[in-house]
């Protein structure tokens, strides 16, 4: 089967770095994408691995590590606008749809 | 304008009753996704269709039904709601390939079945 697990939240002050993480069971390896969610909206691309390693774009990084069945979110220089939930999705098996985590709520306070 | 749209946004129900929500999209995408977000269970599948006429059964499926009438066009029907579906539903769309691709979300459609 396939599984997601991510942290449930997470807390962090303006300027500073968080990391977020989330691991992965899955058959047939097809790619991971994050997504970024504030309360009450719709679920926004972030970014998309495929291959193992780092992949920067302004302040998001994210990690794609395939024979860990790992991968972050890496938030640098938060801000406020950052507070919101993050969820990590990689494709299911037969390759028809996305399969989502739970979500992490992260929380910037001043 | 926005690629997907959903309406209605917001819809206050009683239990036993019928409700459709619909989705359109301008982004010339086949493939069409269904889901709802309740708290602390993440967006879960329900429905998804790759093409006119084409249904498939998501994760989450029993009490829902969908229609494709066009490619734009993927509704969603509740045929007797109950309580328990009340949630936040969103429909996503996907480019022609591979679920791969980056999915598109509408804004939402938040349920109350009372």
């Amino acid at each position: 089967g396939q599984n997601i697990d991510q942290p449930t939240e997470m807390t962090a002050t303006e300027g500073a770095i968080v990391q977020i993480n989330c691991t992965y069971q899955t058959s047939g390896f097809n790619g991971l994408f994050w997504y970024q969610q504030h309360a009450g909206e719709a679920p926004t691309f972030l970014s998309y691995n495929v291959l193992d390693g780092l992949e920067e774009k302004g302040r998001f990084s994210s990690f794609l590590s395939r024979s860990k069945g790992y991968s972050y979110l890496l938030l640098k220089e938060l801000q406020m606008k950052d507070s919101a939930s993050y969820l990590c999705a990689v494709p299911n098996q037969a390759g028809t749809a996305l399969i989502f985590g739970k979500g992490t709520t992260l929380s910037v306070s001043s | 304008d926005a690629d997907v749209t959903q309406t209605p946004r917001n819809r206050i129900t009683k239990t036993g009753k019928r409700i459709m929500l619909e989705c359109s999209q301008t982004k010339g995408h086949d493939r069409m996704y269904w889901y709802r977000q309740d708290p602390g269970l993440g967006l879960r599948l329900i429905y998804y269709s790759f093409d006119v006429k084409d249904i498939n059964k998501g994760e989450i499926s029993d009490g829902y039904s969908v229609s494709r009438q066009a490619q734009a066009k993927f509704s969603l029907s509740l045929e007797s709601a109950i309580p328990n579906q009340t949630a936040l539903y969103f429909c996503a769309t996907t480019g022609n390939a591979d679920s791969a691709d980056t999915q598109y979300f509408g804004p939402g459609t938040r349920l109350t079945v009372l």
